[in-house]
């Protein structure tokens, strides 16, 4: 069966930059997107941006352009979110999703556990 | 950005009652909306696409409505696990992808 797992708590101070992995199984891992959401305590869910696991290919949400990352390793099946320049607004919850159908997808069918990011002096 | 707003923002229920999810979309998002559900400590779960299909081993109880910018998530009869947090997101605005606050679903 399909399964999803990210890496686990992270704290950084301002500034600095937070990489997380999320790393699938039970499928062919090149057939399907990943995309990552990020959820703030008592705040709505908020779409970061998608990755290709098939050529790599990305899309950011234009208020994470510049400073958000997304990559992927085949040999592993795991995908990456890098945030640069973190503040004390990116203090969330980050997960990665896989897309319910092959190709093109929006749809966010299989959710990592989540991962606490903390930014904090 | 397409504003979506779900209310209520908490609603009671009683077990084995209906319970009726609105979402509201700030322009037309056409039937691309889906619903999650979020149980403390747990992953979303997709619940419903396309406005109306249910995801892989949703049961039957769970149904979703609508068009346009009126949304509906119908649950027929409260079991105690679906008390839980519910979202909309509409994929229709490629690249910003909006979510709902969420209505938390509690037992009356």
């Amino acid at each position: 069966q399909v399964q999803v797992v990210q890496s686990g708590a992270e704290v950084k101070k301002p500034g600095a930059s937070v990489k997380v992995s999320c790393t699938a199984s039970g499928y062919t891992f090149t057939n399907y997107y990943f995309h990552w959401v990020r959820q703030a305590h008592g705040q709505k869910p908020e779409w970061m941006g998608f990755i290709n696991p098939n050529g790599g290919s990305t899309g950011y949400s234009e208020k994470f352009q510049g400073r958000l990352t997304m990559t992927r390793d085949t040999s592993t099946s795991t995908v990456y979110m890098e945030l640069n320049y973190l503040r004390s607004g990116d203090t969330a919850t980050y997960y990665c999703a896989r897309s319910q159908s092959s190709g093109w997808d929006s749809i966010l069918a299989y959710w990592g556990q989540g991962t606490l990011v903390t930014v904090s002096s | 950005e397409i504003v979506m707003t779900q209310s209520p923002v908490t609603l009671s229920v009683s077990l084995g009652e209906r319970a009726t999810l609105s979402c509201r979309a700030s322009q037309s998002i056409s039937r691309n909306l889906a619903w999650y559900q979020h149980r403390p400590g747990q992953t979303p779960r997709l619940l419903i696409y396309g406005a109306s299909t249910r995801a892989t081993g949703i049961p039957a109880r769970f149904s979703g409505s609508g068009s346009g910018t009126e949304f509906t998530l119908t649950i027929s009869s409260l079991q105690s696990e679906d008390f839980a947090v519910y979202y909309c997101q509409q994929y229709n605005d490629w690249p910003l992808y909006t979510f709902g606050q969420g209505t938390k679903l509690e037992i009356k």
